[in-house]
């Protein structure tokens, strides 16, 4: 049982690429969702799903899709990187919206 | 709309010290409330949580009350360890029944670090 599992652990990209954060739970969650965190800041949502084929905007959207095409995984897209996206991206799962979330790992992301 | 604010950081204790990191709230209603905490290079635990107006959540010796009076939250310790250095995150959501998908999704404080010396 691995949990929340975040790829990659770092990556840099230059301003204007685009690029995929993965996120996977094996815990059959139907609740996952995307965190950025910045400093002094705290964590900020960005997008989130209650089930398979079901999304939707939190705090912060703008410049990331998502979607859900199965109940293990939800990819977090940056369409075209800005130096403003520099931040570490936390993916977090839970049973439902009522139960404890679990937040995986971690991707530190820095665009130049 | 939903707000935490956590106090100013870092704090710098030594071993068997008490700990208090406050945390104040601003919401509507009676929203759930949380305490998360992130050791180096990990996601974020959470530590403990109250979901009404004067429960209080514990774990692993800490512990916060729900003070709806004061819209606060604040955590302690009796006596840190060395092992208790990380991150701490004060957090809420809003109440069930808040309608829509409101309820799961989380209001972060800017976190507090607590690094603590032998």
């Amino acid at each position: 049982n691995a949990g929340v599992t975040q790829t990659p652990k770092f990556q840099v990209l230059k301003t204007g690429q685009s690029m995929t954060l993965q996120c996977a739970q094996d815990m059959n969650h139907e609740y996952m969702s995307w965190y950025r965190q910045d400093p002094g800041m705290g964590l900020r949502l960005i997008h989130y799903s209650v089930g398979a084929g079901i999304t939707d905007q939190g705090e912060v959207p703008n410049g990331y899709n998502v979607s859900r095409s199965t109940t293990e995984d939800f990819p977090l897209r940056l369409l075209s990187a800005a130096p403003s996206q520099t931040s570490v991206y936390f993916c977090a799962s839970s049973r439902d919206r009522f139960h404890e979330q679990y937040f995986g790992p971690g991707t530190r992301l820095t665009v130049t | 709309g939903n707000s935490v604010t956590q106090m100013e950081g870092p704090v710098t204790l030594s071993e068997e010290a008490f700990l208090t990191i406050n945390c104040t709230y601003t919401a509507t209603g009676y929203p759930s409330l949380f305490w998360y905490v992130q050791y180096p290079g990990e996601g974020l635990q959470l530590l403990l949580k109250a979901t009404k107006a004067d429960d209080k959540g514990s774990n692993k010796g800490f512990e916060a009350t729900y003070r709806k009076e004061t819209t606060s939250f604040h955590l302690e310790k009796g006596s840190v360890q060395v092992s208790d250095s990380a991150v701490y995150f004060c957090a809420l959501t809003p109440p069930y029944g808040a309608g829509g998908t409101s309820y799961g999704k989380l209001t972060f404080g800017q976190g507090t670090i607590l690094t603590v010396h032998p």
